[in-house]
């Protein structure tokens, strides 16, 4: 499968803990981006990263949460002390530069308990 | 800031039928344009794109959707919709080269009955 890959596709925790989430683009895409969808909404954009660098966060990423990308291959989203609010569908997307569409991976599913 | 606005939350039509969804955004500068589709389950997949050029754009499975710089709009149409085409669809916009974060509106849930 050459397609964006997430991992897990389900997470469920205790209000509190930390999670993270791992992203796999597809291999010649230098941008990946993360978002959050919750039920009844469109994805919210989060942040994303042109290879290792990234380039621009939302407001709506808080303090508890972190992205990297060091390699500039595979990234992680880590969210710590989660809280119930946190509870939604984290999506990530890659895209080969500008003027092209991004493709979208299947997502994790957070819920915090 | 961008902001996307669908009008139709829930669409319900039945085999045959024409489609439009409505989709309008606010921003003074350049915009790069997208439709996506959620089929039940699946992930997002992107229908059709505008950066530039003929403001008419034909997509996959039948859509098209036109630019109307004038009126803010990016509406999506399909002449005759199928049952398969029951999904959650998406209108979302960025700035730019295009390569900065999308903005996506609420969605439109459109159910086509047979």
């Amino acid at each position: 499968d050459t397609g964006v890959s997430q991992d897990p596709r389900h997470k469920i925790t205790k209000r509190g803990q930390n999670v993270t989430f791992r992203c796999d683009p597809i291999s010649e895409h230098n941008r990946l981006y993360w978002y959050r969808q919750t039920l009844g909404q469109g994805p919210e954009f989060l942040t994303y990263f042109q290879n290792e660098a990234q380039l621009e966060k939302s407001r709506l990423l808080s303090d508890r949460f972190s992205a990297e990308r060091p390699k500039g291959s595979f990234s992680t989203l880590e969210i710590q002390r989660t809280e119930q609010g946190d509870s939604a569908m984290y999506l990530c997307a890659s895209s080969p530069g500008q003027g092209e569409g991004y493709t979208f991976g299947s997502g994790t599913r957070l819920t915090v308990v | 800031a961008q902001s996307v606005s669908q009008h139709n939350h829930h669409v319900i039509l039945s085999e045959a039928a024409s489609l439009e969804l409505g989709c309008n955004y606010s921003y003074g500068g350049t915009v790069n344009l997208f439709w996506y589709v959620q089929y039940p389950g699946q992930h997002l997949q992107l229908l059709l794109k505008y950066f530039s050029g003929d403001p008419l754009v034909k997509g996959i499975k039948g859509f098209e959707a036109e630019f109307i710089k004038s009126k803010f709009s990016f509406n999506l149409r399909k002449p005759s919709v199928q049952w398969s085409d029951t999904a959650e669809y998406f209108c979302a916009v960025n700035s730019g080269g295009g390569a900065d974060g999308l903005t996506f509106g609420k969605g439109t849930h459109l159910i086509i009955q047979p």
